[in-house]
Parts: structure tokens; sequence; C-alpha cells
């Protein structure tokens, strides 16, 4: 196990709705990253944070916000939904310059 | 922008076979590579990984993967694969800066036959 745990495993939304899932990072770790992980694809870089900030960000479109907290835990809050939401989301945190990334089990996230 | 590639979607062999996994990557700067691996029903986790100095790492389990940077290329090898290492190959490419944006290719599925 990786202490990285995420919550709500599975959920299923309908289209335009708002989804908040969440991870707690391994302890030590200060840096957070996600990914969402379509099927048949690898994982896919949304953001990654550092000390609550937004350290890097891929290709995903403003409706993609996240935060992160003191303890390091964090949050990624995706409105208007769109079927091609619908996705594996994978959180990792790391210690900050190592680059090595430690998974939770992921949140699958449905949208019909 | 950078990007990683795996040639190799689905491998099959049999156990005792050797194994190697292709993965080239693009980006312009330095770069650290990583594999992981997914067993069935498990998280995605560490195999391996290269930073710096020589270019052949050894990972868990028997496996080694080698730098050539010449060829962009971190391929993945085992010298005798086992049933147990049925998974999921992921690369991923990380570059040597403080953004950490990292980019996995779309992963090896590998089967080995008892």
């Amino acid at each position: 196990e990786t202490g990285v745990t995420q919550s709500p495993t599975h959920l299923i939304k309908t289209r335009g709705q708002q989804v908040t899932l969440r991870c707690s990072s391994q302890s030590g770790h200060n840096t957070v990253s996600w990914y969402q992980q379509a099927l048949g694809q690898g994982p896919q870089f949304i953001f990654q944070y550092y000390r609550e900030e937004e350290n890097g960000r891929g290709n995903f479109p403003p409706r993609f916000s996240g935060l992160q907290f003191p303890n390091y835990s964090s949050e990624l809050n995706v409105n208007a939904l769109e079927l091609d939401d619908s996705a594996l989301y994978l959180c990792a945190s790391s210690w900050r310059g190592t680059g090595e990334l430690f998974f939770g089990e992921g949140s699958r996230l449905t949208v019909l | 922008a950078q990007s990683v590639s795996q040639h190799n979607h689905h491998v099959i062999l049999s156990e005792a076979a050797s194994l190697e996994l292709g993965c080239n990557y693009s980006y312009g700067g330095t770069v650290n590579l990583f594999w992981y691996v997914q067993y069935p029903g498990q998280h995605l986790q560490l195999l391996l990984k290269y930073f710096s100095g020589d270019p052949l790492v050894k990972g868990i389990k028997g496996f080694e993967a080698e730098f050539i940077k010449s060829k962009f290329s971190f391929n993945l090898r085992k010298p005798s694969v086992q049933w147990s290492d049925t998974a999921e190959y992921f690369c991923a490419v990380i570059p040597n800066t403080n953004a950490g944006k990292s980019t996995f290719g779309d992963g090896t599925t590998l089967t080995v036959k008892p």
C-alpha cells in the first residue's frame, strides 16, 4: 500500500453536474498530482499542487480545478461535466524534487 | 510538447521467455525516466527510475532498463519472465524541473502464460 487514499472510489453523475474528488497524500509528501486515465490509455497529467499552489498544468480546460490544503491533502473539482469526462481519476503524492509518484487506487467517474 | 511512445500495446509470452518493452520519448531538455507497473486489481507502483549516472538501472523483481540518450529511449527488460509478471507497464517522463509535469505512455499489457 502507498498510503495515498482517494474518495469516493466510484460515482455516477449526469452531464452538466459538478464533482469533487478527494485525495489524502502519503505521510511526509508535500506534492500532489492528479491524472485522468481513460480506458486503454495511460494517465494524463491534469495538474500538480505544491504548498497549496498549482505548480504545473496539463492540457485540461479551466473547468478542471483543484485545491491543496495545509495538511497536503487535495481536491479535484470538475464543473459542467461532459460525457468524455468519464474516466479513472488518479491522485499521486510525492516529495517535491524526487519525481517518484505514489498512486492511490483512483476514483472511477461515470458521466451519463 | 513532450510525448511518450510505447510501441507494444499487448505482449504475450511464455514463462521463462525474455522480455523487452520499448519506450521512446520526445522532449528537448533533461528528463527523469520511470517505469510503473499495475498488477491486476492493484494501484500503479514504481518499477524503476533513472535520474542520472549509470544508464543501466535495476528495479524490483529482476527488471532493468537502459537509457540511451541518443535514441531517446528507455526500454524495459527482464531475462526470464514469470506468470506473476502479468500486468500493465507504463513508461513515464518527468522534466528535470520543478514544474513536475509528467507524461505517461499508453501502456503495454503483458500476459505471461504459465
